[in-house]
């Protein structure tokens, strides 16, 4: 099996763009995370999905972030418009239920 | 209060040190108790789970403390590459969501 996979890897981008993240999540693993990390806020859960269904998106900053899984096999994660604040490094994750989860190797987004 | 707390250190110990790092859980019904290390500039990979008897891999010994709701990590005879960032995750039992610590720094130096 491949992993999680993320696209895409490297992201620059001008405040005020569309920004899109991917995931492919870990096939039959049916939990999806989509992580932020900074060096100021650590890891921080922004949103997670259950077979497809978004559970808790209490951690999504604000209207500007938005996300779809719309099959058991990709997800994406929406920032319009970006700014320069959103600059992080997005992790997308699956897990199979309670076990343990399985981390995507990021998206470094900086948003000038 | 944060679900999961840890020091975020930094500890620099030498080269065939032993070191500890714990952690502090606040859901006392929590199920799942995993350590993940991350490196700089990398995801965050699994270390090992935390079993109730406690477990060992290797240099590596884990812990829990219902009672006190914390778990350890133990790492002996450091090596350089032990170096990185340790995080403790708790997965309670009433859902999927996997609370991560801020992590704990070391660096082992030669």
């Amino acid at each position: 099996d491949a992993g999680v996979i993320q696209s895409p890897r490297h992201e620059v981008t001008e405040m005020g763009q569309e920004v899109t993240l991917r995931c492919k999540p870990i096939s039959g693993h049916n939990s999806l995370f989509w992580y932020r990390q900074t060096m100021m806020r650590g890891l921080e859960l922004l949103i997670y999905f259950n077979n497809n269904v978004p559970i808790d998106d209490s951690g999504m900053p604000e209207d500007r972030f938005s996300a779809k899984m719309p099959n058991a096999s990709f997800s994406t994660l929406k920032i319009q418009p970006s700014e320069p604040r959103d600059s992080a490094v997005y992790f997308c994750a699956a897990a199979r239920g309670q076990e343990t989860q399985y981390f995507g190797p990021g998206t470094r987004l900086l948003v000038l | 209060r944060k679900e999961v707390e840890q020091d975020p250190g930094p500890f620099n110990v030498p080269e065939g040190a032993t070191v500890a790092f714990n952690c502090t859980y606040s859901n006392s019904a929590s199920q799942s108790f995993f350590w993940y290390r991350q490196d700089c500039r990398k995801e965050p990979k699994l270390l090992m789970s935390v079993y109730s008897s406690g477990n060992e891999d290797g240099r590596f010994t884990a812990q829990l403390n219902r009672a006190s709701q914390y778990i350890s990590l133990l790492i002996r005879d450091s090596k350089l590459s032990d170096s990185a960032t340790y995080l403790c995750v708790v997965n309670p039992l009433w859902g999927n969501q996997f609370y991560f610590g801020t992590g704990t720094s070391l660096t082992v130096i030669p």
